[in-house]
């Protein structure tokens, strides 16, 4: 069965410093890799994706993720972090069955 | 295009009471799927569906029905509410597995059990 592990439950950063999130998966078969985001009182949005192919993903709003299928990891990453990016982030692992299965998150705050 | 849509998007219930979330899609997408949410366990899938008249267990099935009559039509049932049921929940529909697509999630319906 696959599972998702999100390391980090609470990360608290400044404005302008740099991120990463980790994200480790378990399923045997090949895998497609997602982080979602969720800001305070809003809905899941996509950050980013991976399905195949060059595995450093650039997704919107400055974040990145890169899929190491040695370590079954893809961590989401940003450089500079905005007090906008306070929000609560996951990742999630599709399997052969098209069954999508989420991390349990990491809440960001970003303190100005 | 209305994309996914869940009805309703607020509901309370009391104890012991049933009801039906419904969700709908127009995209045409083979697999769709019920979650709920609840502060720091992540979303947990409840059950999904791979086409219409197939459905299957996820992470968290007790306590939930569903169907899949149509294509476009994915209801969850709670045949007797518990307190333990008060989430979010979404609904989340997909292309099969082979394409290039990510998952569409509707905006969720709150539900409260007393």
């Amino acid at each position: 069965a696959q599972s998702v592990s999100q390391h980090n439950h609470h990360v608290i950063l400044s404005e302008a410093a740099s991120l990463e999130l980790g994200c480790n998966y378990s399923y045997g078969g090949t895998v497609n890799l997602f982080w979602y985001v969720q800001y305070p009182g809003q809905h899941l949005q996509l950050l980013l994706k991976y399905f195949s192919g060059d595995p450093l993903v650039k997704g919107i709003k400055g974040f990145e993720a890169e899929f190491i299928k040695s370590k079954f990891s893809f961590n989401l990453r940003k450089p500079s972090v905005q007090w906008s990016d306070t929000a609560e982030y996951f990742c999630a692992v599709r399997g052969a069955t098209n069954k999508l299965i989420f991390g349990t998150g990491t809440l960001l705050a970003v303190q100005p | 295009n209305a994309g996914v849509t869940q009805t309703p998007k607020f509901q309370v219930l009391k104890t012991g009471q049933s009801m039906t979330l419904q969700c709908a899609q127009d995209m045409n997408h083979e697999y769709m799927s019920w979650y709920r949410q609840d502060p720091g366990m992540g979303l947990r899938l409840i059950h999904y569906s791979v086409g219409a008249g197939i459905t299957d267990q996820g992470e968290v099935p007790n306590g939930y029905n569903v169907s899949r009559s149509t294509t476009e039509d994915f209801p969850l049932r709670l045949l007797s509410a518990a307190p333990s049921q008060t989430s979010v929940y979404f609904c989340a529909s997909s292309y099969s597995r082979g394409r290039n697509y990510g998952y569409t999630f509707g905006s969720g319906t709150r539900l409260t059990v007393v």
